[in-house]
């Protein structure tokens, strides 16, 4: 059981929009910064965002994040079928020292 | 390029013991944390451990505390992971990852391919 918050599943139509919360508290999420992974299982997750907000160098500017407070989302843009994955948040717990991922989210393209 | 090529993979029985490697290259390996998460069957990922660019420090999931011990080569840019007393709950595809630099506590930009580790009588 993650200490970070994530719906199951989102969906929805190519070239629409999705956006995915992750929720925590303020030893995670509300004093450190989140990062967003994607991942197919049996290949390497890839970092789409780190620091809540920058984007790693080749990632397309679809991919954005936010955070506030104790919360932070990953919003996706003209969604394609090449997205459908899994999507993972994940920051520093300092208490107790851990980094920790969020139970991740599976985006569906409808 | 960054690359992390993880081995020493396997079949285990419970009880038992392996040594995960990670060898790493294309970045300067004494600059950067390095962890190692893992994804058990039809499960999420789940963060394992990480060691500080120094190698210094370092930190458990509260699962492997007491089992797992994580550790650095500098002179062969190679990240290790000594499992003991194995469990069935182990059972996982374990990723090397490269962290951010200094303690750890950032995001994980580079991965590995990972290693399949099977717990299993």
């Amino acid at each position: 059981q993650s200490v970070l918050t994530q719906p199951p599943s989102v969906s929805a139509a190519p070239g629409q929009k999705v956006t995915i919360s992750c929720s925590g508290s303020s030893s995670n999420i509300g004093n450190n910064h989140v990062s967003w992974y994607q991942h197919l299982p049996g290949t390497a997750p890839k970092l789409l965002i780190y620091e809540s907000n920058k984007r790693p160098s080749g990632i397309p500017d679809r991919f954005s994040g936010s955070k506030s407070g104790t919360s932070a989302t990953l919003g996706i843009t003209g969604l394609q079928t090449g997205d459908e994955a899994d999507y993972y948040c994940g920051t520093w717990d300092s208490s107790p020292n851990t980094y920790v991922f969020g139970p991740g989210t599976k985006v569906t393209v409808l | 390029e960054v690359q992390l090529v993880e081995s020493g993979g396997g079949l285990v029985q419970p009880g038992g013991s392996l040594r995960l490697s990670c060898a790493a290259s294309g970045f300067t390996f004494s600059s950067y944390a390095m962890g190692w998460v893992r994804q058990a069957p039809g499960m999420g990922l789940e963060w394992v451990s990480v060691i500080s660019s120094s190698g210094r420090n370092s930190y458990y999931t509260d699962s492997v505390k007491g089992r797992f011990t994580i550790s650095r080569d500098e002179s062969k840019n190679t990240v290790y992971l000594q499992m003991n007393s194995l469990r069935a709950e182990d059972t996982a595809v374990f990723y090397c990852a490269r962290g951010s630099r200094g303690l750890g506590s950032g995001h994980y930009e580079y991965w590995g391919q990972g290693t399949l580790v099977t717990v299993s009588s």
